[in-house]
């Protein structure tokens, strides 16, 4: 079974650039996470997707992070215009069905895709 | 609101002895979901070991195991048998259902020393 993919993995930007990652699930999981994680911090959730609706995203900081997930699958997070302090890793998690069913709230991971903005 | 509060920075353990990690909670979900996620160098999260609220017994995985005192919002992560493999961050998680909005939040994560 294909795990989730991310990329690109590594973006270097300056300050005011914009920036976009992907993301594409595991087959069949209806929910998709961005998380933010800042060096030696915990990650720290963004936007939380069931199917295409938006479940929640209070943490993500709207004047300039936008997420969206087309058709219930893939999904992409945008960062415009990125901020020095915006420099993290940047994952990607997929779950099966809807949270509340036991294990099946397991997160599966994406590699990450680190961003430096300079 | 919920929160994971994870209050060890970094733990050393020598190798073949067993190790504690630490975490509490807090949510006013009557259902809900605590996780430990291992993070290696590497950076990829692994699952460790799944305790749901309800359950009656401790969870165990293998190596690990997790002490769940529901009265005292305490899910501790406990590794047998330590191994140099198991140097890495380890991170508390919740997932909440009704009022939690069915998110999975984490806590700041241990760092793990593992010496040989």
């Amino acid at each position: 079974e294909a795990g989730v993919a991310q990329s690109p993995r590594y973006k270097i930007i300056e300050k005011r650039q914009s920036v976009a990652f992907w993301c594409n699930p595991i087959s069949g999981h209806a929910t998709l996470y961005w998380y933010q994680q800042i060096l030696g911090q915990g990650p720290k959730l963004l936007i939380q997707f069931q199917n295409n609706g938006v479940v929640d995203d209070s943490q993500l900081p709207k004047d300039r992070f936008s997420a969206e997930r087309l058709k219930g699958v893939d999904s992409t997070l945008k960062i415009q215009p990125a901020k020095l302090e915006d420099s993290a890793v940047y994952l990607c998690a997929s779950s099966l069905n809807r949270p509340g069913q036991g294990r099946a709230g397991e997160l599966f991971f994406g590699e990450g895709s680190r961003l430096t903005v300079l | 609101a919920q929160k994971i509060t994870q209050t060890q920075p970094g733990m050393f353990v020598q190798e073949k002895e067993a190790v504690t990690l630490d975490c509490t909670y807090d949510t006013s979900d009557p259902s809900y979901g605590l996780f430990w996620y291992k993070q290696p160098s590497s950076g990829e999260m692994i699952f460790l070991i799944y305790q749901g609220s309800y359950d009656q017994q401790n969870a165990t995985e293998g190596r690990y195991s997790l002490n769940f005192q529901k009265a005292r919002k305490s899910a501790n992560l406990v590794i047998s048998a330590s191994q140099l493999g198991d140097s890495a961050m380890y991170f508390c998680a919740m997932r909440g259902t009704y009022t939690g909005g069915f998110k999975t939040i984490f806590g700041a994560g241990t760092r793990l020393f593992v010496k040989a």
